[in-house]
């Protein structure tokens, strides 16, 4: 079975500030890993994900994710955080590229509110 | 190339009612999934249908159905409608682990 913790349900981070926002899996398979963002009354925008290749993974808009498998862990992050990247964020973890069975386990989500 | 498109976007209900939504998938994607997001919460995992079949089901009950056409489009059926179902249901089109999802339709049961 799989599951997904995101540590904090509220992060803010003052712009220009450091994003880190927590994520730890849990899989009895080598993961697929993901991180999601959703802006207000919209659908979910993928970001970066993991795929088995190599662990520092760079996604969209300045986002970088660290797949640690020691740690069980899957933290993104952002040197510099900017207005437009308050939205919730969802962690995600699925068995891999497997077309035929593509269940994707979701984390519960982390608001980012960015302070002027 | 056109995305994942889901029909209706906003969708009022009472309860006990029956409701149908719709998701076309990415021209050559075979594979559709199905997620129910209740607010303030993370998608949950609803179905999955691959080549026409059932390849997956989330912990929903039987209120809760779904089918795939030929042409790869999907429909989801919830009937007797709870309080409880509102929500944003999401479809999500794959192909070897690339998976795109729509824009959700937003369900209101009153």
């Amino acid at each position: 079975a799989q599951s997904v913790t995101q540590l904090g349900s509220h992060v803010s981070v003052s712009e220009g500030a450091l994003v880190l926002l927590r994520c730890n899996y849990s899989s009895s398979v080598p993961p697929y890993l993901f991180w999601y963002v959703q802006y207000p009354n919209q659908g979910l925008q993928l970001l970066l994900k993991y795929t088995s290749a190599a662990t520092l993974v760079k996604g969209i808009n300045g986002f970088e994710a660290e797949f640690k498998k020691s740690e069980t862990s899957f933290h993104l992050t952002k040197p510099s955080a900017h207005m437009s990247d308050a939205a919730e964020y969802f962690c995600a973890v699925s068995e891999g590229p497997k077309t035929s069975y593509d269940k994707v386990i979701f984390g519960p989500g982390t608001s980012l509110s960015v302070i002027p | 190339d056109a995305g994942v498109t889901q029909s209706p976007t906003h969708l009022i209900k009472t309860r006990g009612q029956h409701v149908t939504l719709r998701c076309s998938p990415i021209s050559g994607h075979k594979s559709v999934s199905w997620y129910q997001q209740v607010l303030g919460q993370g998608p949950q995992f609803i179905f999955q249908y691959y080549e026409k079949e059932e390849r997956g089901r989330g912990n929903f009950p039987d209120r809760f159905s779904a089918r795939q056409f030929p042409n790869y489009s999907s429909e989801l059926n919830v009937n007797a409608l709870l309080l409880g179902d509102s929500a944003l249901y999401l479809c999500a089109s794959s192909l070897f682990g690339l998976r795109y999802f729509g824009p959700g339709t937003r369900l209101l049961v009153l």
